[in-house]
């Protein structure tokens, strides 16, 4: 059973670019969460998709966005990035009606932004 | 406003002793405590949880341990063997947050090394 990927592993990008990041889920799972973990901090909640629908949303302003499509896997896009969104981002999969501790995360992709 | 604190950013110990990882958090309304484990270039793996109504849970070579009225958690590891040296995250949820998710809240991590 394939894991959660996710690509890219790295990425540049300079201040005020736009950004869009891949998660493919774990097979069978419906439910996508997606992370921020900047240096030296434990991740934070960005937002999840259940059903290619947003499903809830942490504290990040509106230009960080998602999509979720029909074989459940998902994109984060973050416009006009800041240099403060340099950091590793997770997403993490779960199956239908799991509990909490049922999300699997991916390794992550790290963003610098100059 | 940190709701969950891991106030070591590390900690050395021995193997084959006991490592001990805490965790504070503010929030009342947290009643679920997990906790992950992540390797460099790996993602968090879950490890063991805690739901609110415990106060102890055990799994193997780990248990956790939640004090309500204190606000604290802890992660026991016996005997510490080398691969536990990793990241150690505490992670918070409210089960019954209502009209959606609204993700883990993690802690900063400690970074655990376990020496020969």
């Amino acid at each position: 059973e394939t894991g959660v990927t996710q690509s890219p592993t790295h990425l540049i990008k300079t201040r005020g670019q736009q950004v869009t990041l891949r998660c493919s889920s774990q097979s069978g799972h419906n439910t996508v969460s997606w992370y921020q973990q900047a240096l030296g901090q434990g991740p934070q909640f960005i937002f999840q998709y259940y059903r290619e629908e947003e499903n809830g949303r942490g504290n990040f302003p509106p230009r960080f966005s998602g999509l979720q499509f029909p074989n459940y896997s998902s994109e984060l896009n973050v416009n006009a990035l800041e240099l403060d969104d340099s950091a590793l981002y997770l997403c993490a999969s779960s199956p239908p009606g799991a509990a909490m501790e049922t999300q699997y995360f991916g390794p992550g992709t790290r963003l610098l932004v100059l | 406003d940190q709701q969950v604190k891991q106030n070591s950013p590390s900690l050395s110990v021995q193997e084959g002793r006991i490592s001990i990882l805490n965790c504070d958090y503010t929030n009342s309304m947290f009643d679920y405590f997990l906790w992950y484990k992540k390797y460099p270039a790996e993602g968090p793996t879950f490890l063991i949880s805690i739901s609110s109504i415990k106060d102890k849970n055990e799994d193997g070579r780990f248990t956790v341990f939640l004090n309500k009225s204190a606000k604290h958690l802890s992660l026991h590891i016996v005997p510490s063997q080398p691969g536990d040296s990793a990241v150690y995250f505490c992670a918070a949820n409210h089960r019954d947050s209502g009209g959606g998710a609204d993700g883990l809240t993690f802690g900063k991590g400690t970074h655990l090394i376990i020496q020969p």
